[in-house]
This record gives structure tokens, C-alpha cells and sequence, in this order.
């Protein structure tokens, strides 16, 4: 399992842009980059997905640089319900979930 | 759609009490797993299906047991409850073939072992 490491915490003030890196330097060559959220009391929810480059969807952008050992999901102007636990995967979608590892993630806590 | 649901809600089991989380998907998909979360942890597998008749291990197997008679349903089976599987449970499931790392999760199940 391609495992990741993510900064423990963070903490962001309303309407700030936050980035929260990941570090993945045994990608291999079919995974994918995953970023999950979750709330507390609640299951992660998808966000968004890569494979090189930027990836743009309608709640983040996701950069990944040409080595791809690391990626950045970043939140434009954050509001105080984007405080979660942000979790960085990677993992191969052909060969199904038993290849992605949750880890600690990263708990981001937006501040008024 | 109904997505990824699972019962109970919550649990309290004295050790060594057998029990069984249900967890029940309605968009056709063909994997589904079971993980545990631990307070202020991240997610491990227990066990995953690729489909129907289907099942495998995944990170923490040990205590429990699964079954995929259906499409649908994806039973965890705790043998004998621990102190140990004290742990917040959450099944999820994802369509096979699409180039994609989604997975949906449900609400989870808290059981408390004592």
C-alpha cells in the first residue's frame, strides 16, 4: 500500500485559501491521487481526484507536480463549515479499495 | 436513492457477545468494505468485496467475518466482541470499471464493547 503524509493540523481564518500538502514518494505508476473530507459523526465524502497536473472541480483544485511524489489540495476562500479532517490517498481505481490507506489526515480548523 | 446505509446506529456489546453490522447499498455497485475508525484515527480496512460471493481481507481482519450474497448487502460479523473493537464502523461502497477512487460511504455504526 502507497502510503502518504499530511501535516497533523491546521488552522485558517474565514475567506482565506488554504493548501494542504501531501507527500507520496512511492507512488506507482497506475495510482491515482484521492482527497477525502469528514466531518465529525460522519463517513469521509469524496472531493477530488488526480492523476498529474491540476485537476479543478466546483469545491477545490488539486495540483500535482510532474514527479507526482507530492500534491496539493487547495480551498479557495474557506468558511467555517470546511473545518474537517482532510485525508490524502493514492491508490490504483483498476484494483478496487483495498489498496487505499486512510492514514491520520489532516484536520483543518477554519477560524471566524 | 437511498445510498449506503447502515444499522444499527449504535451498539453496546459485553465482551465476548456476537453481533452483526448490516450495511445495504442501492446503486448497484459492485465493491463494497468495511472499515473501522478508532478515535482520532484515520480509517482501516477490515474486509472488501470485489462482487457477489466474493470477499477478501484488508488491514485489521481479525474478529470479524464477512459474507456478499448479494449485490446489495454486505454483513460484518464481530465473533466474539472485544474491548478492542470498540471503534466507530463504516461501510462504503464504489462502482468497479470507472477510473475513479470514489467511494460512498454511510453514516457508520459506534459500537462500544464492555
Amino acid at each position: 500500500l502507497a502510503k502518504t503524509t499530511q501535516p497533523i493540523s491546521m488552522d485558517s481564518y474565514e475567506g482565506q485559501e488554504v493548501n494542504i500538502t501531501c507527500s507520496h514518494n512511492n507512488i506507482a505508476t497506475n495510482d491515482y491521487i484521492t482527497w477525502y473530507q469528514q466531518f465529525p459523526s460522519q463517513g469521509p465524502r469524496f472531493i477530488i481526484q488526480g492523476y498529474k497536473t491540476k485537476v479543478t472541480n466546483e469545491v477545490a483544485s488539486l495540483f500535482i507536480p510532474a514527479d507526482r511524489k507530492s500534491s496539493t489540495l487547495s480551498l479557495p476562500r474557506v468558511s467555517l463549515s470546511d473545518t474537517a479532517v482532510y485525508y490524502c490517498l493514492v491508490g490504483d481505481p483498476q484494483t478496487g479499495a483495498n489498496n487505499l490507506f486512510f492514514g491520520t489526515g489532516t484536520r483543518l480548523t477554519v477560524i471566524p | 436513492n437511498a445510498g449506503v446505509t447502515q444499522t444499527p446506529k449504535f451498539q453496546v456489546l459485553k465482551t465476548g457477545q456476537s453481533m452483526t453490522l448490516q450495511c445495504a447499498q442501492d446503486m448497484n455497485h459492485e465493491y463494497m468494505s468495511w472499515y473501522r475508525q478508532d478515535p482520532g484515527m484515520g480509517l482501516r480496512l477490515i474486509h472488501y468485496s470485489v462482487g457477489a460471493g466474493i470477499t477478501d481481507q484488508g488491514e485489521v481482519p481479525n474478529g470479524y467475518n464477512v459474507s456478499r450474497s448479494t449485490t446489495e448487502d454486505f454483513p460484518l460479523r464481530l465473533l466474539s466482541a472485544a474491548p478492542s473493537q470498540t471503534s466507530v464502523y463504516f461501510c462504503a461502497s464504489s462502482p468497479p470499471g470507472a477510473l475513479s477512487n470514489e467511494q460512498y460511504f454511510g453514516p457508520g455504526t459506534r459500537l462500544t464493547v464492555t
